[in-house]
């Protein structure tokens, strides 16, 4: 119940195109979604994050897509960018238990310019 | 303000020793959790600390421990290293425990065991 299972394990994607890569999770006590960014020989970076009041969130060109039922979450990155090239992960947690967050097994992103 | 620092970036070991590394979190940072990195097992949760008291501990083995300290930094530890120990470590700190607050993360410190 603690697993959060993510998708693609890489992609690679054109210039300009839109990137997506997908969350599911188990446990439905979770109520806190971050998206991390991680380039080589660097810790992971907070991208954005969203909470189950919410069904979308947007800053800049990404998006988290959320859907509760399906205990599903997304992220969108738009108009992908060669500097966007970097592992992409996705975490989950009870809010009141964010110490401790649970990772999917990362998203290799490529953007070819 | 300066991010997460942690010392040593790099160590190389060998199995049976044991290893101390250290973490100093953002400053006002009063939480501090513990995260080891695989290419295998990916990224998974070591410890939380909070107010030197630990807050939470993930499923490793008792040769993995760690502390705080009263200004907020962290430690921790590995004793009779193993091979499969080899990894990037990493922490993160938040403003407080328990309340939603965000982790940022340090750059790591990588640990090779030979």
């Amino acid at each position: 119940q603690q697993q959060v299972k993510q998708s693609p394990q890489s992609l690679i994607v054109q210039k300009g195109g839109i990137s997506i890569i997908n969350c599911a999770y188990e446990n439905t006590a979770f109520d806190y979604f971050p998206w991390y960014q991680q380039f080589p020989g660097k810790g992971p970076a907070l991208l954005i994050a969203i909470r189950p009041d919410v069904s979308e969130k947007k800053e800049g060109r990404f998006t988290i897509s959320f859907n509760k039922s399906a205990k599903q979450f997304s992220l969108h990155i738009m108009d992908s960018q060669p500097g966007d090239s970097a592992t992409y992960f996705c975490a989950a947690t009870h809010s009141g238990n964010t110490g401790k967050l649970i990772f999917g097994q990362g998203t290799t992103l490529q953007v070819k310019p | 303000k300066a991010g997460v620092t942690q010392t040593p970036r790099y160590l190389i070991k060998t199995r049976g020793q044991q290893v101390t590394l250290s973490c100093s979190p953002i400053s006002g940072h009063r939480s501090v959790s513990w995260y080891q990195q695989t290419p295998g097992q990916g990224l998974q949760f070591l410890f939380e600390y909070f107010s030197e008291t630990q807050r939470n501990k993930g499923n490793f083995p008792g040769r993995f421990s760690g502390r705080q300290f009263s200004n907020s930094r962290s430690e921790m530890n590995v004793s009779t290293l193993e091979l499969g120990d080899s990894a990037l470590y990493l922490c993160a700190s938040s403003l407080v425990a328990g309340q939603g607050g965000e982790q940022y993360f340090g750059p790591g410190t990588r640990l090779t065991v030979t």
